[in-house]
């Protein structure tokens, strides 16, 4: 199995409150990704990274922001956390670009918004 | 953008034949995935599809047809441990990263 780890793995929060989740990887693997999936919706991108401090928006960015400051993290943080973002957040890592190596997924954070 | 679209749910029974198709409107095709997803766990890849026809790994194959925007997932030989959503994912050209668009998944219930 790919090496990644996010934390925390639950979390429970009130609105208004900020938000950090984090991903690990030991792979050294160059592109990282957050998505968040809910009901309905499957798996929807919001945040990826191309390389240290690159990043970049995806599909439902707005009310998010990350940061990479190093090859192996990843941060996704949620400013101020309103009920609509409740959801299983998934961290993926990918090693290319344009070959057919696959997006490996971390464990997911569920996170409850209150 | 791209507009993927698999059933939302399938049943069959278990040592039959499945198909779960996928279809997709993109403007610049650049790979086909599929993954599993066992409920409360993560994807994990199953198959990848570039170019036209079927790929074959063991009970899983992926088919491809690019021109007509079509792509299935054919599970063979049904277990119960196959229960899960299958999730159809499609890479475009145009994105700088390895950015996969995901449909909404096709969950799978085997019975015996």
């Amino acid at each position: 199995d790919a090496g990644i780890t996010q934390s925390p793995r639950h979390k429970v929060t009130e609105t208004g409150t900020p938000v950090t989740l984090r991903c690990h990887q030991t792979e050294n693997h160059r592109y990282m990704y957050w998505y968040r999936q809910d009901p309905g919706h499957g798996l929807r991108l919001i945040h990826y990274s191309y390389g240290v401090k690159d990043t970049d928006k995806g599909e439902v960015s707005d009310g998010y922001s990350v940061s990479r400051s190093k090859t192996e993290d990843f941060l996704l943080t949620l400013e101020s956390a309103t009920s609509s973002q409740t959801s299983v957040y998934f961290c993926a890592i990918s090693e290319d670009k344009d070959t057919g190596r696959e997006q490996y997924f971390g464990p997911g954070t569920r996170l409850t918004v209150t | 953008g791209q507009n993927i679209d698999q059933p939302t749910e399938m049943t069959a029974t278990e040592g039959a034949i499945v198909q779960i198709n996928c279809t997709y409107q993109t403007s610049g095709f650049n790979g086909l995935f599929w993954y599993q997803q066992h409920a409360g766990e993560a994807p994990t890849f199953l198959s990848y599809n570039v170019l036209d026809g079927l790929e074959e790994k063991g009970r899983f194959s992926s088919f491809l047809s690019r021109s007509k925007g079509y792509s299935y997932l054919l599970l063979k030989e049904l277990q119960m441990k196959d229960s899960a959503s299958y999730l159809c994912a499609v890479r475009d050209r145009n994105n700088a990263g390895n950015m996969l668009t995901f449909g909404g998944g096709t969950r799978l219930m085997v019975k015996p």
